[in-house]
């Protein structure tokens, strides 16, 4: 079974800081993990997603997350926040490579003028 | 493009009644899913379909849930007798083939008093 930890359901962030959320994952067999977003009103969009090949992944919106087998965690990060950043941030992991998904509790992102 | 369209947004039922969530996935997808959220959980994986078939359907809490995607298209989830711990988020997700990528509707938010 494949599950996935992100510590802190609100995360604060200034304007222009970094944005570092963490995600841990356990899983079986070598794992597919996912970064999900949610804006208001609106569905999950695909972040990015780490597959197997190139451990730094880089998504939209200037989002990228560093798999790291020895230590079981999948890291996002934006170098500067944007207001448009205010969202709720998703980790997910599936061990098969398909789209049953094993989320997070989510980290609602706000960012501070 | 049309994106994934789940309606109603909302529903307010008692206790007992039934209620029925209808997901319209982005046209040409085979795979149609459910998720759910329980508030103040992960979003939690229901089932898959592949066109009209259930491929996967290991996350339905119990028989008070029925999914159907007649033809393949549109897909349905009723909840008959309805209980309070049902409340909460229901997404409906659809991909393409083989894709790893999730496009996702903006849910159903299910009230049960």
């Amino acid at each position: 079974a494949q599950s996935v930890t992100q510590l802190g359901s609100h995360v604060s962030v200034s304007e222009g800081a970094l944005v570092l959320l963490r995600c841990n994952y356990s899983s079986s067999v070598p794992p597919y993990l996912f970064w999900y977003v949610q804006y208001p009103n609106q569905g999950l969009q695909l972040l990015l997603k780490y597959t197997s090949a190139a451990t730094l992944v880089k998504g939209i919106n200037g989002f990228e997350a560093e798999f790291k087998k020895s230590e079981t965690s999948f890291h996002l990060t934006k170098p500067s926040a944007h207001m448009r950043d205010a969202a709720e941030y998703f980790c997910a992991v599936s061990g098969e490579g398909n789209n049953r998904l094993a989320f997070g509790k989510g980290n609602q992102v706000v960012v501070i003028p | 493009e049309a994106g994934v369209t789940q309606f109603p947004s909302h529903s307010v039922i008692e206790k007992g009644q039934t209620v029925t969530l209808r997901c319209d996935p982005i046209s040409g997808h085979d795979n149609l899913y459910w998720y759910r959220r329980v508030m103040g959980k992960e979003i939690k994986f229901l089932l898959h379909f592949v066109k009209e078939s259930k491929q996967d359907e290991s996350g339905m809490p119990n028989n008070r849930f029925l999914a159907e995607r007649t033809g393949g298209t549109y897909s349905t989830l009723k909840v008959q007798p309805a209980e309070l711990e049902d409340s909460g988020v229901y997404f409906c997700a659809s991909s393409q083939g083989a894709s790893l990528k999730l496009f996702f509707g903006s849910g159903t938010q299910l009230s049960v008093l």
